[in-house]
């Protein structure tokens, strides 16, 4: 089964480096993903979509802060230079034969 | 610039029906994927439909298979939902979403609207 595990939460310092992990479940570790922002009372936004190469492509106006690697089944998403505007929920997707799958999302708080 | 506005969201008693719109503008609207979304009261984004840029295809999540359905009019740019025998579980924020890709599989979602509310009570 395709499922996605993220950590609830996290946090780092104003002006610091975060990285967020995504695992991909037992068979699915060549999956890509993408990567979603959600700001509070916001809707989502898409900020990329990220290989099992690491090559990443991102969304409109998504600044060089935010960056996407791999390694195995983990997908990564570092923000660098962390904004107070960067605290919000951050969602893995992915999406399989017939089937669209979320992380359960972590909240991430810039400190 | 790609614009999604969903509407028809509202207060619907437990066992009703709602129907949902999208009215997508700034793209080929019959080019793409579509798909609904949902997020519960504190909880995480949840996958409920896609249907192919034709309308040809259409999937559904288990928690709303043969409840729901999704469509679309390509003369009018606009996606809906169709929600019936509604509870309390399907009480959340509805988004709307567009593919990444023309005309391929849908894959992931790279556009997002800001949603619409939908709320089950008596």
């Amino acid at each position: 089964q395709l499922v996605l595990t993220q950590s609830p939460s996290a946090s780092a310092s104003l002006g610091a480096s975060a990285k967020l992990t995504c695992t991909l479940s037992s068979g699915h570790s060549s999956y890509a993903i993408a990567w979603h922002q959600q700001q509070p009372e916001k809707g989502p936004r898409y900020l990329m979509r990220l290989n099992s190469d690491g090559s990443h492509s991102k969304g409109d106006g998504i600044p060089d802060r935010f960056s996407g690697s791999s390694s195995g089944a983990e997908r990564y998403l570092t923000i660098s230079s962390l904004q107070s505007d960067d605290e919000a929920d951050y969602y893995c997707q992915t999406w399989g034969s017939d089937s669209w799958v979320f992380g359960g999302g972590t909240k991430l708080t810039v400190l | 610039e790609v614009q999604l506005v969903e509407s028809g969201g509202g207060l619907v008693q437990p066992g009703g029906s709602l129907r949902l719109s999208c009215a997508a503008s700034g793209f080929t609207f019959s080019s793409y994927a579509m798909y609904w979304v949902r997020q519960a009261p504190g909880k995480g984004l949840e996958y409920v439909s896609v249907i192919s840029s034709n309308g040809g295809s259409t999937y559904y999540a288990n928690s709303v298979k043969g409840r729901f359905t999704i469509s679309r009019d390509n003369s009018k740019n606009t996606l809906y939902l169709q929600m019936g025998s509604l509870g309390a579980e399907d009480m959340a924020v509805y988004y709307c979403a567009r593919d990444s890709s023309e005309y391929s599989s849908p894959s992931y979602f790279e556009y997002w609207g800001q949603g619409t509310l939908v709320t089950v009570s008596s």
